[in-house]
Parts: C-alpha cells; structure tokens; sequence
C-alpha cells in the first residue's frame, strides 16, 4: 500500500488563492483517480473534485485539481477564497488492490 | 432524494460485538458499490470495508479484516457493518458511502453513526 501526505494545516486570507498538495509515496500519482473531498466541522464529507479534475455540480468553479507525474502528486487549487470554504479537505485515490487510501487530511483557515 | 442513513451506533464494552445497518433511498440500491469508512475523535478518514453490487465480493482494512463482515440486502436496500472483538481504537464515526457508478470517487454519504468502545 502507498500513503497519502497532505499538510496538516493551510491558512490565507479571504479572496486569495490557496493550493493544497497530496503526494503518493509509491507507484505513480497517474495510476488511479485522485479525489478531493471537503468536510465541515459536525458533517459529512462531500466530494469537491473526482478523477483528478472534474467537479460535481453544485460545486464551484472557484475549486480546481490537477496532478503532477514530477512530483508525484496531487492539487486542490481553491481561488476567490470565502469564509465558506473553511473546512478539512481529504484527498483519495484506489490502490489498485481493493482498498481505498485517504489523506491524513488538510484544515484550512480562512483568515 | 438519495439518501444514506446509519444507526445501531453506541457503547460497547472491548471485546463485546456491535451491528452497524445503513438504510438506502432515493436511487437503485443494487447499482452501486458501498463502502464504510470511520473517522476516530479528531482525526482522519480511515477506509474501513467494501461491498459489491450483489454482496459476493467484500474487501477489508487489514486494521478491522477477521474481525468485522460487511453485508447486504438489496431486498432491503440496506448495508450493514458487523463488528465483533471491539477495541478501543475502533472508536469512531462510522460513514457510509456510496461509490459513484463511473470511476472510484465516493458520491453520497450518511450523516454518520458513533461507536464508542470503553469499559
């Protein structure tokens, strides 16, 4: 199995842009999807990015994602930032043997 | 509305078992694959187990395989979470999740269920 590394914590201010990485310790970023959820304190996660780049509707176009074979990771990209936005966000992707692997997961502040 | 929905939450004693159910509407049960996933007081989300779309094939975390069974009846539209032999750091909020038809990403969540395990 391979490990997700996001930073524990994340702050900018409103109307900014803020960029959270997600980096594999094995095996290529581009192997499998990589997800991005948000979750609000008291509520359950929902998701904000899937296969790397796409965003559900309802979601803002204010949050992107992308991956980097170089560094062998994963963004979310979160610009116009909104009190609203303040919340944990976890990154996902499959391991290719039946098991699903999350980040430790990022708290973002908006300040 | 789709909808998840988990209960059965609660305390138990280590060692003692607990039986998780998460009750599925608004959409065709059948269709989907449905994972748990918990989340211990303060800290991350922990992938826990996986159902397929009959019930035939289950996948585990090595951290709960042997130990807890997942489950379902799609004449209920219904998942459940069997745990037996409980440890303390089985503490958590226990999630149910619907994967998305297309690709691995987790689409629908439950509002979540509490299982605490203390003597």
């Amino acid at each position: 199995n391979f490990v997700l590394t996001q930073p524990h914590s994340v702050s900018e201010s409103p109307g900014k842009t803020v960029t959270i990485s997600c980096t594999r310790s094995s095996g290529s970023i581009a192997s499998h999807y990589v997800q991005w959820y948000q979750q609000r304190p008291g509520s359950a996660p929902r998701v904000v990015i899937y296969e790397d780049n796409e965003r559900p509707s309802g979601v803002p176009s204010r949050f992107s994602g992308s991956i980097d074979s170089s560094s062998n990771s994963a963004s979310l990209t979160i610009s116009g930032l909104r009190a609203e936005d303040e919340a944990d966000y976890y990154c996902q992707s499959y391991d290719g043997s039946v098991t699903w692997v999350f980040g430790g997961g990022t708290e973002l502040t908006v300040l | 509305q789709e909808q998840l929905v988990e209960s059965g939450g609660g305390v138990v004693q280590p060692g003692r078992s607990l039986r998780l159910s998460c009750a599925a509407s608004g959409f065709t049960f059948n269709n989907y694959v449905i994972h748990w996933v918990r989340q211990a007081p303060g800290k991350g989300l922990e992938w826990v187990a996986v159902t397929w779309f009959d019930g035939n094939d289950k996948y585990y975390a090595d951290s709960v395989r042997g130990r807890f069974t997942i489950s379902r009846d799609n004449s209920n539209n219904t998942i459940y979470l069997h745990m037996n032999s409980l440890r303390a750091e089985d503490t958590a909020v226990y999630y149910c999740a619907r994967q998305r038809v297309v690709g691995a990403s987790f689409d629908s969540w439950g509002q979540g269920s509490l299982v605490t395990v203390s003597s």
